[in-house]
């Protein structure tokens, strides 16, 4: 699809349990974004990436949240030893280039739940 | 960034015109004012964004007085299918990666 693409849709994981979710921008995007986006909330930021070089990750909420996108393209977030504090949905978006006024585009997010 | 002020809900019926204010008093001389629409079980979505006087396209229209402390987003014959989350956001357009959403306001629409 033309969109960005999120992977998977939902994932309900065990308290202590690692969990990857995945990212497909839109292809040629140069920017990529996580946020994370608690129930009756709005999304909050957690990290940019510019190509493969990720420039802000101050809000990343623990050093358990490692995000990276090696190639410049496809991005994992991932979230080890999960705490029930972590259940929200993570949302992805993707931009053409450095962000500067460009529309930025989001993805349907991954639902986590953690039990 | 500055902080926004929205209603929580509003609602409407199908028809008619919807207009949320959003007060931004702390506004930066470089900041825009954007506004986002949040489906269910969606990522919000860029409607229309603005730095004064007033923006239209074919969402929506928005409308910033000359101190530009407040800005009211107006949707035009609503129906059923806008019922959202619209969210307002002031920034900087070298910053605005990294949007700050806040709670926003929930529009429900009624046939």
């Amino acid at each position: 699809g033309a969109g960005v693409s999120q992977s998977p849709r939902y994932k309900v994981a065990k308290r202590g349990q690692d969990v990857a979710l995945r990212c497909d921008p839109i292809s040629g995007h140069v920017s990529l974004f996580w946020y994370q986006q608690a129930l009756g909330q709005g999304p909050e930021f957690l990290t940019y990436f510019q190509n493969e070089a990720q420039l802000d990750k101050s809000g990343l909420p623990s050093d358990r949240f490692f995000a990276e996108r090696p190639e410049g393209s496809v991005s994992t977030l991932k979230i080890q030893r999960t705490q029930q504090e972590d259940s929200a949905v993570y949302l992805c978006a993707s931009s053409l280039r450095d962000s500067r006024g460009d529309t930025i585009y989001f993805g349907e997010g991954s639902w986590l739940t953690v039990v | 960034l500055a902080k926004t002020t929205q209603p929580i809900s509003m609602d409407s019926y199908e028809g008619q015109e919807v207009n949320i204010t959003c007060s931004h008093n702390n506004i930066a001389t470089n900041d825009y004012i954007t506004w986002y629409q949040q489906f269910p079980s969606q990522g919000p979505r860029f409607i229309i964004q603005g730095y004064k006087t007033k923006v239209t396209n074919e969402v929506a229209s928005l409308f910033i007085p000359a101190d530009r402390k407040s800005s009211t987003l107006s949707l035009p014959r609503v129906s059923l299918s806008d019922t959202a989350v619209y969210y307002c956001l002031v920034g900087a357009r070298s910053n605005d990666y990294k949007l700050s959403f806040g709670a926003g306001t929930t529009v429900t629409v009624r046939a």
